[in-house]
């Protein structure tokens, strides 16, 4: 089965600040999802990666996936604290809808 | 469109009983697929229905079941409860099944099952 990495677990920033969070794949890429949970609650479709070198945006959150390293990350800019939550990266394996995700990071922006 | 309804929200049960769990996924969207999510093994994946037919499924006990309606609804169904049992289970659409992550997928805000 596919094996995901995030890094980092958990990370703790002030308002403003930038930051990124990486997902790192131990087989090949098939597609790559980015979600945002609240705790306790469901999950959030952020965007969803298909080629090699593809980039997303959507407001202050960007998402690249990089084939060759088997890896993607997220990135956000200016964060608030409305941007605090759990991260899950998870990628397609085989057919199916059947998604592999990572242990998630525990984001925290302090104001 | 309505976003993935899922219910109950919250379920409380004990052990030995049986609970069945909604899905109703966003409209036009014909994949459903199944995930508990606990602290422990964070989010797996426990079955997915395209077209009524069970399509894959994950690594869990036949004591975990589901089925899909003709209007894609889909429940999923746990008998013989067990205390382990206790987790956030997710429902998530998609239009068509996934391959190799070509279409995105949708999550339901979730079932909170805790068995005593």
């Amino acid at each position: 089965s596919q094996e995901l990495e995030q890094s980092p677990q958990s990370l703790i920033v002030q308002e403003g600040k930038n930051l990124t969070i990486n997902c790192t794949s131990s087989k090949t890429l098939y597609g790559l999802y980015w979600y945002k949970q609240k705790y306790g609650e469901g999950l959030i479709f952020l965007m969803m990666l298909q080629k090699g070198g593809e980039e997303k945006s959507h407001e202050k959150i960007t998402a690249k996936l990089d084939e060759k390293k088997q890896q993607s990350s997220l990135h956000i800019t200016a964060s608030q604290p409305s941007h605090a939550g759990i991260y899950l990266c998870g990628a397609g394996v085989g057919s199916g809808s059947r998604l592999t995700f990572g242990e998630g990071t525990q984001l925290t922006v302090n104001p | 469109k309505a976003g993935v309804t899922q219910t109950p929200r919250y379920l409380i049960k004990t052990r030995g009983q049986q609970v069945t769990l909604s899905c109703s996924p966003i409209s036009g969207h014909r994949s459903v697929s199944w995930y508990q999510q606990t602290p422990g093994q964070g989010l797996q994946f426990l079955f997915e229905y395209f077209s009524e037919t069970q399509r894959n499924k994950g690594n869990f006990p036949g004591r975990f079941s589901g089925r899909q309606f003709s209007n894609s609804r889909s429940e999923m169904n746990v008998s013989t409860l067990e205390l382990g049992d206790s987790a956030l289970y997710l429902c998530a659409s998609s239009p068509w099944t996934l391959y190799r992550g070509a279409y995105e997928q949708y999550f339901g805000p979730g079932t909170r099952l805790t068995v005593t």
